[in-house]
């Protein structure tokens, strides 16, 4: 069945770097969008990034944009994100989700998360 | 950025009575939304795409409906397995870009 694992959260200080990973099993990875989702606490859901089947095409949340990006690895079935300057706010347990479709639809399945924690 | 408010904040029913969510949007998004459930230590499981076109795998007793503005997920006789929190997403019309409802649990 289809699975995704996220991994490569932790503690980091402010301003530092991190980079999520998420590793995609049973389905044809290079056919099909992929999103990252954090949950905050307190906050909800909030929609990070998407990439298309191809990672032709990125979209970004306009709050986010130009700190984080998405990217992918079709050969490796892998989904990353690098995080750059990352704040307190920025605490929260992020999400690798497929796409239903080639880029920006909806998302289903969606993996357990990986925490990441920002603290100094 | 284009709000959406879930409402009932929670909902207490019993298996086997009606329920029904609610998801307002603060603008108009077509027929832009979907639901998801989560149960503890899970990611989100999604239900109803395209406001009322249920996701492969998913019990008849769930159906969607709306559009514009305001849109109503419809639980038609609950099941035990069917307590847990039900967020709803738009997908703007103009770019790919979501945002998610703050959720509405429902109990027992």
């Amino acid at each position: 069945q289809v699975q995704l694992v996220e991994s490569g959260g932790g503690v980091v200080q402010p301003g530092r770097s991190l980079r999520l990973s998420c590793t995609a099993s049973g389905f044809t990875f290079s056919n099909y969008g992929m999103h990252w989702v954090r949950r905050v606490p307190g906050k909800g859901l909030e929609w990070v990034a998407g990439i298309s089947f191809d990672g032709g095409e990125t979209y970004y949340a306009d709050s986010l944009k130009g700190r984080f990006t998405i990217s992918r690895d079709n050969s490796k079935n892998t989904l990353f994100l690098q995080m750059n300057s990352l704040r307190l706010e920025d605490t929260a347990l992020y999400h690798c989700a497929k796409d239903i479709g080639t880029t920006a639809r909806w998302f289903d399945p969606w993996g357990q998360g990986s925490l990441v924690t920002v603290s100094s | 950025e284009i709000v959406l408010t879930q409402s009932p904040a929670t909902l207490s029913l019993s298996p086997g009575e009606r329920a029904t969510l609610s998801c307002r949007a603060s603008q108009s998004i077509s027929g832009y939304l979907a639901w998801y459930q989560q149960k503890p230590g899970q990611g989100p499981r999604l239900l109803i795409y395209d406001a009322s076109t249920r996701a492969p795998g998913i019990p008849a007793r769930f159906s969607g409906g709306g559009s514009e503005t305001d849109f109503t997920l419809t639980i038609s006789s609950l099941e035990p397995e069917d307590f847990a929190i039900y967020y709803c997403q738009q997908r703007s019309i103009w770019r790919p870009a979501y945002t998610f409802g703050q959720g509405t649990k429902l109990e027992i």
